[in-house]
């Protein structure tokens, strides 16, 4: 998956409980990305980052939080304040933001709710 | 709104057989267009990456083209594998009016190859 790991694959999360969804590329990308994907939509930008200590909002970023303390590291909190966190949840890296940047993709975490 | 359409929704061929997916993108303004490869559960790759001066590229068996001037795109695959079989996402790229580079992506055709 182009250096860059997610996990856990599969997550589940209770009522009212905030779960951090790991990302760690090798790829000295400056810029990272978290996607959701859900069936019969395109994948939305939750929050991105260009640099380390900086990230912006994406489309969907209420409930979410996000840090990037490490340029090798962008983890994803999903916070009980999102109502409806079912969904397949992607990370990416591109060398940087803009022009013909190939953003790489993680595998994947599946979150689903009990 | 920017919109990215994709079409057929899904597409079952026959092993060995030609298959042409459909894009078109009313995104604006405009400056990279992308095909990824999708396996069921796994993250998208990238196929091919074209910018707006670009008609077309070419992956292996993957050629992709592009008409800025209609906005449409196509990927076509010459003589599928059954490790073909997953789905294809579109994407256009460019520079937003609050100087934001954006990716919208299409919601994807799902093929399947049949053996």
């Amino acid at each position: 998956d182009g250096g860059i790991t997610q996990s856990p694959k599969y997550l589940f999360r209770k009522e009212g409980q905030n779960v951090t969804l790991s990302c760690e590329q090798n790829l000295n990308h400056d810029a990272m990305y978290w996607y959701r994907q859900d069936p019969g939509q395109g994948l939305r930008l939750i929050y991105y980052s260009q640099i380390v200590n900086d990230f912006q909002k994406g489309d969907i970023a209420e409930g979410y939080s996000v840090s990037r303390e490490k340029k090798e590291s962008f983890p994803l909190t999903v916070t009980s304040a999102q109502k409806n966190p079912t969904a397949f949840y992607l990370c990416a890296s591109s060398m940087s933001s803009g022009s013909k940047n190939i953003q790489y993709f993680g595998a994947g975490t599946r979150l689903s709710v009990l | 709104k920017n919109q990215v359409e994709q079409s057929p929704q899904s597409l079952i061929i026959l092993e060995g057989k030609n298959c042409t997916l459909q894009c078109n993108y009313t995104v604006s303004p405009f400056s990279n267009l992308r095909w990824y490869k999708q396996d069921t559960g796994r993250g998208p790759v990238s196929l091919t990456i074209m910018t707006f001066s670009e008609n077309t590229k070419s992956n292996g068996r993957y050629t992709a083209t592009l008409d800025a001037d209609t906005k449409q795109s196509s990927l076509h695959i010459t003589a599928s594998q059954l490790s073909d079989s997953a789905s294809y996402i579109c994407v256009v790229s460019g520079w937003s009016t609050s100087g934001t580079y954006k990716y919208i992506f299409g919601t994807g055709t799902r093929l399947k190859v049949l053996a």
